[in-house]
């Protein structure tokens, strides 16, 4: 199934490290299709954190991390900070459908 | 610095078009293509397509394709998007977003500020 899938809920405390999954499939993910990250504040324009995978444009703090593994991907953010709460969204190619794909999104809460 | 500057928010009726504009600035405007994502209420992130800005070539995605436009105007850095045939199901906050690469699987890595498209009777 053509879709990236990711929780639509995470919290972690001020400090603390927290996981944001993306689950994909053999046509996406799988089929070596790389994955984008974007931290979403409603009513700002979407930000950038990490390209292809595992890359942070200038700018963004090495708080964020991502990687790649089979047919999902993972963003991980560490030393959790206020200012991190926001909506975080995937982004992938999916070959079956020759087209774009988004996760649905994932709202992170500092507790 | 790079910016994307969309015009304002639009109310148009059932069947009609809207045309969205997004000004580009702070980089070499023909070396970027230029992509259009939309969000509709409650839903994921779409991508409609995408435009050259050197050769003005386009590519749209399927759901979206015949009823989307995507031109350029390199003299005035511009980008403009248009959806005719308009339906409750367009309304939605319509982005524009810098691509790193001419394709559907490269990343965006500016957008704009996002412009809300109503439709209603």
């Amino acid at each position: 199934q053509s879709v990236l899938t990711q929780p639509p809920s995470v919290s972690g405390a001020p400090g603390q490290r927290v996981t944001i999954s993306c689950t994909g499939s053999d046509s996406n993910i799988g089929a070596g299709s790389d994955v984008h990250w974007y931290q979403h504040l409603p009513g700002t324009a979407p930000k950038l954190l990490i390209y292809s995978n595992t890359n942070r444009p200038s700018g963004v703090p090495d708080r964020f991390s991502g990687s790649r593994s089979g047919t999902s991907a993972s963003l991980v953010i560490t030393g959790l900070q206020a200012e991190d709460e926001a909506d975080y969204y995937c982004h992938s190619y999916d070959t079956s459908l020759s087209d774009s794909l988004f996760g649905g999104g994932t709202k992170l809460t500092v507790l | 610095q790079v910016q994307l500057v969309q015009s304002g928010a639009e109310v148009k009726t059932p069947g009609a078009s809207v045309k969205v504009s997004c000004k580009a600035s702070g980089y070499t405007f023909t070396r970027y293509p230029m992509y259009w994502v939309r969000q509709a209420p409650g839903q994921r992130l779409e991508c409609m397509g995408w435009i050259s800005a050197g050769n003005g070539n386009t590519k749209y995605s399927q759901k979206f394709q015949g009823r989307v436009t995507i031109t350029r105007d390199t003299s005035a850095t511009t980008h403009y998007m248009e959806l005719s045939s308009l339906t409750f199901e367009d309304t939605a906050v319509y982005y524009c977003a810098r691509g790193v690469g001419p394709a559907f699987s490269v990343g965006f890595d500016f957008w704009g500020q996002g412009t809300l498209v109503t439709v209603a009777s």
